[in-house]
Parts: structure tokens; C-alpha cells; sequence
């Protein structure tokens, strides 16, 4: 696709719910980034693809975060027994090879709201 | 301390004025971002620098490696510049750290 898409753009879950979150990156990016961030706040990473291996995944807040990309293109970050301090934007960002000097491109997020 | 710093935390300013955002990190880095983020969350990126300076229309980003420290300047800055600017390091590994972003207003 012409950018970063990510799906749902809202999503409203009662605690305890687990809910998938989709990043669709732009065609041909190898690295693939997740972030969380809170209200007010500035991004905070989550973890880091390159195509379908998960090379980092320092930042995942507990267990109950998990995130795959199996065939190297799209991503899902899955969050089980969603929990209130988990509300936050979760923005998807992909780059051509990974390397330091690139550009990142960003998808609009999904803003999670855990009642 | 955090290890990327921005200020001011928000400013307001007039259509037409010269705007400086600034952004001092801690770390050594590979590549610092600046990067624009419009209410509704989508982020875009504006300038990757790793040395000196870059301009791109009315936007002017330096860096100073020594120092540790860059500056994000827009000149006539106009209603439709209004939006959180957030700078961001990369220090080696593949993830970045982000500042807190600048809120900024450009009232008419």
C-alpha cells in the first residue's frame, strides 16, 4: 500500500477482554516497529521485527503483550486480559532495511480505550 | 532524567513568528528524528540527521553531536504548523527513544 495502515483505528475493550491490534507496513519494509503511547506522552517502544524474526522485545510492558509477524509483512500485537493502564495509542512504524539512517514511516495508530 | 529532553513542553505563538523547538539527549546516538504529530495521532517524519543541518521549506533542523543537542526552527510560521513535534534518538540498537514532544499553537 501507499503507507503504514493500521486497523481498528479505535477500539473500546472491558478489562479482562483480549484484543489484536493489526499493522499492515508499507510493501517491501523489512523492519517493522511497535510503540505504546500514553496520553500526553511521548511514543515508548514495544518491540522490533526484521521480516518475521522478532529481534527485540525489551519493551513489551508484561506477558500478557505478544506480537507476530509470521510471513515478514503484516503484524498483529495481541494483548490478553486487557488491563486499564493499558489504554494508550499503539502506532505501528515500518522502514525499508532497519538501518540507523533511514526514514521511518508511520501508521496512524490504533487508540485503545480499556474500560 | 530522561534520556531525550525538549523544550519548551508547549509554546504559543503568533502567525508569522520564528519558532525553536529544542531537544538535548544523553546518550550517544546513531541518528536523531524529528518528527510531527497531528491530533488523531498520525505521525510524520520530518528530518533524520546525524550531523550539521538540513532545511526542507520552512523547516530548519540542526544538530550539534558534541553538545548534544538539536534544534528544530520554523520560519514564518503559519495556523497549519500547530501540532506536537517530537524528536526522537537512535543510539546504536534499532529502537528509538522519544522525547515528550513540543505542543505547539500558531494563533492567527
Amino acid at each position: 500500500g501507499a503507507g503504514v495502515s493500521q486497523s481498528p483505528r479505535y477500539k473500546v475493550a472491558k478489562r479482562g477482554q483480549d484484543v489484536a491490534l493489526r499493522c499492515d507496513p508499507i510493501s517491501g519494509h523489512v523492519s517493522l516497529f511497535w510503540y505504546q503511547q500514553a496520553l500526553g506522552q511521548g511514543p515508548e517502544f514495544l518491540t522490533y521485527f526484521q521480516n518475521e524474526a522478532q529481534l527485540d522485545k525489551s519493551g513489551l510492558p508484561s506477558d500478557r503483550f505478544f506480537a507476530e509477524r509470521p510471513e515478514g509483512s503484516v503484524s498483529t500485537l495481541k494483548i490478553q486480559r486487557t488491563q486499564q493502564e493499558d489504554s494508550a495509542v499503539y502506532l505501528c512504524a515500518s522502514s525499508l532495511e532497519g538501518a540507523a539512517n533511514e526514514k521511518l514511516f508511520f501508521g496512524s495508530g490504533t487508540q485503545l480505550s480499556v474500560l | 532524567k530522561n534520556e531525550v529532553e525538549q523544550s519548551p513542553q508547549n509554546l504559543t505563538a503568533q502567525e508569522g513568528e520564528f519558532i525553536t523547538i529544542n531537544c538535548s539527549y544523553s546518550v550517544g546516538i546513531s541518528a536523531l528524528h524529528w518528527l510531527q504529530q497531528h491530533p488523531g495521532g498520525g505521525i510524520v517524519s520530518l528530518f533524520m540527521l546525524s550531523s550539521g543541518k538540513k532545511k526542507h521549506g520552512r523547516l530548519i533542523a540542526t544538530i550539534n553531536i558534541q553538545e548534544k543537542h538539536s534544534s528544530l526552527h520554523i520560519t514564518a510560521s503559519h495556523p497549519r504548523d500547530s501540532a506536537v513535534y517530537i524528536c526522537a534518538v537512535r543510539s546504536g540498537a534499532q529502537k528509538l527513544v522519544f522525547g515528550q514532544g513540543t505542543r505547539l499553537t500558531i494563533n492567527p
